[in-house]
């Protein structure tokens, strides 16, 4: 089945360290977008991309960035992780067709000590 | 931009009671509205939308009104079961826009046996 996937599932870093994380989707969607869920915040955008030339600032993208290496491919990077960056990223993909449903990848856990 | 807020943060039900979470949005020119349905540890799946030119949408035990001159929108689960137990996330597409969703802060739902 087409899927979105994301890696590492899990990861733990320290404060300063750089850490990318990793989206593949298999759905041939155009759209991918990277957001960042909270206890009782619920899902904010970091970054969304059209194609691999097109990339967009979400809502909180302050010390995040993003890479689209192919249309299949959307990674974001934490350039010098800190420990308010400890949260749950899910990875999503869109089709720019009639559906405006958003698919979502299982998520990568981020802790950073 | 687009504010989505979403009511109650949590709701706990007895088995075959209904459940109702209700959402406002701020944007006059948001014409879609999804709920997604997030178990423990998953991913968030969309379970049902709407879209501004009808004002409700049923699907088994799920349903969504919307009131666009009130800009709020409503999840019904009727019979409610212990699967219906997750956080439901409202979102609302920002400026009509087919790719940009304003989450909101998600509700808990428990459905005790």
């Amino acid at each position: 089945d087409a899927d979105v996937t994301q890696t590492p599932r899990n990861r733990i870093t320290k404060t300063g360290k750089r850490i990318m994380l990793e989206c593949s989707q298999t759905k041939g969607h155009d759209r991918m977008y990277w957001y960042r869920q909270d206890p009782g915040l619920g899902l904010r955008l970091i970054y969304y991309s059209f194609d691999v030339k097109d990339i967009n600032k979400g809502e909180i993208s302050d010390g995040y960035s993003v890479s689209r290496q192919a249309q299949a491919k959307f990674s974001l990077s934490l350039e010098s992780a800190i420990p308010n960056q400890t949260a749950l990223y899910f990875c999503a993909t869109s089709d720019s067709g009639l559906s405006y449903e958003q698919y979502f990848g299982p998520g990568t856990r981020l802790t950073v000590t | 931009g687009e504010n989505v807020e979403q009511h109650p943060s949590t709701l706990s039900v007895q088995e075959g009671d209904s459940a109702v979470i209700k959402c406002t949005y701020s944007d006059s020119a948001s014409n879609y509205f999804p709920w997604y349905k997030q178990e423990l540890g998953k991913r968030p799946q969309l379970i049902i939308d709407i879209r501004s030119n009808v004002g409700e949408k049923k699907d088994q035990r799920i349903a969504v009104t919307l009131n666009k001159t009130a800009k709020h929108f409503s999840l019904h689960i009727t019979e409610t079961q212990p699967e219906d137990s997750a956080v439901y996330f409202c979102a609302a597409n920002e400026r009509g826009s087919n790719y940009k969703l304003t989450f909101g802060k998600g509700t808990l739902l428990t459905v005790n046996p």
